[in-house]
């Protein structure tokens, strides 16, 4: 089946740590992208990335940081200078036109302690 | 700057009942339109888009939305809801000119009641 998976589902980390949200895709995109849900603010975008070995901040992009090594993996780590991280992150992909819809990933629902 | 309001929080309507879940965008380019949909602790699913041409677009699971440039809006409708269709709905805007970036509304949760 294609997709996207993230991995775990659900995470508890301590106040001050630093932690790593897993983004795979089989769909052979392009694009991928972290967004962050919260509760009445709908979704906000983190980073994204449109090719592989690169990609760009995203409106609340302070505190994150990504990576790009390949065109099927987009790990998000939230960093310890991230001031509120309890939240719901969605990964998702698409292709690179502007046209294209995006697939989303089950998200992961990260809880800091 | 592009930008999505969704000016409803929550929308209830009975079960065979059209349904309407409003959006309005601004966007300085031409408008990619589009319309997700979320069920409990799950992530998003496409349900429709609209690039060009004819300003009534259809989608999955029976939803159509309604492009209309004059008034900026894309409100989701259906024409006879069902109790399934409950979930919180999203518009989302691009254009070519913001680097392929989405904006995405706050979401309407909408319940429809037997």
């Amino acid at each position: 089946d294609g997709g996207i998976t993230q991995s775990p589902k659900y995470l508890f980390r301590k106040e001050g740590q630093n932690v790593t949200l897993s983004c795979e895709q089989n769909l052979n995109h392009d694009a991928m992208y972290w967004y962050r849900q919260d509760p009445g603010q709908g979704l906000r975008l983190i980073y994204y990335s449109q090719i592989v070995n690169d990609f760009q901040k995203g409106d609340i992009a302070e505190g994150y940081s990504v990576s790009r090594e390949k065109k099927e993996s987009f790990p998000l780590t939230v960093t310890s200078a991230q001031k509120n991280p309890t939240a719901f992150y969605l990964c998702a992909s698409s292709g690179r036109s502007e046209t294209n819809e995006q697939f989303f990933g089950p998200g992961t629902r990260l809880t800091v302690l | 700057a592009q930008s999505v309001a969704q000016p409803e929080d929550q929308v209830n309507v009975a079960e065979g009942n059209p349904l309407t879940v409003k959006c309005t965008y601004s966007v300085s380019g031409n408008p990619y339109l589009f319309w997700y949909v979320q069920y409990p602790n799950r992530g998003l699913q496409f349900l429709l888009k609209y690039i060009t041409g004819d300003n009534l677009v259809k989608g999955s699971y029976g939803f159509e939305a309604e492009f209309n440039k004059s008034q900026t809006s894309f409100h989701l409708k259906k024409p006879s809801a069902l109790v399934s269709d409950s979930a919180l709905y999203f518009c989302a805007v691009r254009d070519r000119t913001n680097a392929g970036k989405s904006t995405f509304g706050d979401g309407t949760t909408l319940t429809v009641k037997p």
